[in-house]
């Protein structure tokens, strides 16, 4: 069962347009969710991420959405740009206290910006 | 920037061959993870460790074997490798309980099993 469900799987849009992906989660307890971004032949690496207690997180041109209520998150990617084409990660945190924090990932929204 | 380096970068291996896929960082982390990347399944932990000699599992463990010989040191072992085990291996490190904090990454391990 899929904890972290993202859509699209992929997204296409013109330079200049605002990307908008979409994150939503099934388990209450989730309080943390970092957007990681992958691009090909790499490992992931932190974009942006917000906390549980927030309901907007911006920076530059990303901006996390959240609503709490709905278990809905999206990242929107205004100004989009062609070296913004990679894969983008949704991920939630269970908090385990003294035993680590996991992180659960989405599949993955591979976004291609078109020149 | 924090550090996380892989090794080997690609590996092939047969049926029930015996991998040990290595990782290090460089930053005095505590967390240090193994995640295996399918397309259709994203992200996936295997085992994590939040110090050397301990060891946690994750929500795949099954078939794989961890082992955190030092802070820096973490190791992915398949003993009996198998088809359904191919798959793009990414190691992490992060810092610890941190309220917001980072996972690091390497650039993976990509394994094929004949």
């Amino acid at each position: 069962q899929q904890q972290v469900r993202q859509s699209p799987q992929s997204l296409t849009v013109w330079e200049g347009e605002t990307a908008i992906l979409n994150c939503s989660y099934e388990n209450s307890a989730f309080d943390y969710f970092p957007w990681y971004q992958q691009f090909p032949g790499e490992g992931p690496a932190l974009l942006i991420s917000i906390l549980s207690v927030s309901d907007k997180k911006e920076d530059g041109r990303f901006t996390i959405f959240f609503n709490k209520r709905e278990k809905k998150l999206s990242l929107h990617i205004a100004d989009s740009q062609p070296g913004d084409s990679a894969t983008y990660f949704c991920a939630a945190r269970m908090n385990y206290g003294s035993s680590g924090n996991k992180l659960i990932f989405g599949i993955g929204t591979l976004l291609s910006v078109k020149p | 920037e924090a550090a996380v380096t892989q090794s080997p970068r690609n590996k092939v291996t047969v049926t029930g061959g015996n991998v040990t896929l290595s990782c290090r960082q460089t930053n005095s982390h505590n967390y240090m993870y193994w995640y295996r990347q399918d397309t259709g399944h994203g992200l996936r932990l295997i085992h994590y460790s939040y110090g050397a000699g301990n060891l946690q599992i994750g929500d795949v463990p099954d078939g794989y074997k961890a082992t955190r010989t030092t802070q820096e040191d973490f190791f992915l072992l398949l003993e009996l490798a198998s088809p359904s085990q191919t798959s793009l291996y990414f190691c992490a490190s992060s810092e610890g309980l941190g309220l917001a904090e980072t996972l690091y990454f390497g650039s993976g391990t990509r394994l094929t099993v004949l």
